[in-house]
């Protein structure tokens, strides 16, 4: 069964810093994807990085995929009070989506 | 645009009782799937279906069961429900395993 480990599980940082979230994966996978969830709400996809060496951005979030080592990240830059929610990464195998744990990013003004 | 719906979004249940959870949806997905939600534990995979008529276990499918008998819809049954069956479900859908779309969930509680 495939295992998804993301860290940090929970992240408080100052508006205006940078930080990574990694997602580390156990067996080769030919997608994964990064949602975003609010308090209380449901996931929105954020990206989709399908081969090895992609990367993608939008606004402050930055998102790679290394499939050799088994690791993609989530790079914030100067993070600001909307980037709050909880992040979630997602690899597929087979017809599943296995999702990490979670990162709650609190980011403090 | 609907995209995906669940039904109920709340629901209180006492030990024993069963339900169903109906999702639907609108982007003819062929696949779809149902997920519980609880912290610390992200999402996990209860059941999926790849087509209409056809459904298969996931990470954690006892306690549940599920139906796919139109494309459109996949339902959610707890026969007789445990208080460990407290959680947010949530239902997702999509084109093969492209994008995942997401229901805005539902929140089981079991006495």
């Amino acid at each position: 069964e495939l295992k998804v480990e993301q860290n940090p599980l929970f992240l408080s940082m100052q508006e205006g810093k940078n930080y990574t979230i990694y997602c580390n994966y156990s067996t080769t996978s030919d997608r994964l994807y990064w949602y975003r969830q609010d308090p209380g709400k449901s996931l929105e996809s954020l990206f989709v990085l399908l081969s090895n060496g992609a990367v993608k951005q939008e606004g402050r979030l930055m998102a790679s995929l290394d499939t050799k080592a088994r690791l993609s990240t989530l790079h914030i830059t100067a993070a600001v009070h909307d980037l709050s929610a909880t992040y979630f990464c997602a690899v597929v195998s087979g017809n599943q989506f296995y999702f990490g744990t979670g990162t709650s990013l609190t980011v403090i003004p | 645009n609907a995209g995906v719906t669940q039904t109920p979004k709340f629901r209180v249940l006492k030990t024993g009782q069963s339900m169903t959870l109906l999702c639907a949806q609108d982007m003819n997905h062929e696949y779809m799937y149902w997920y519980r939600q609880d912290p610390g534990m992200g999402l996990r995979l209860i059941h999926y279906s790849v087509g209409e008529g056809t459904t298969a276990k996931g990470e954690v499918p006892d306690g549940y069961n599920v139906s796919r008998l139109k494309k459109q819809n996949f339902l959610l049954g707890l026969e007789s429900a445990a208080p460990s069956q407290t959680s947010v479900y949530f239902c997702a859908s999509s084109y093969s395993t492209g994008e995942l779309f997401f229901g805005e969930g539902s929140r089981l509680t079991v006495l």
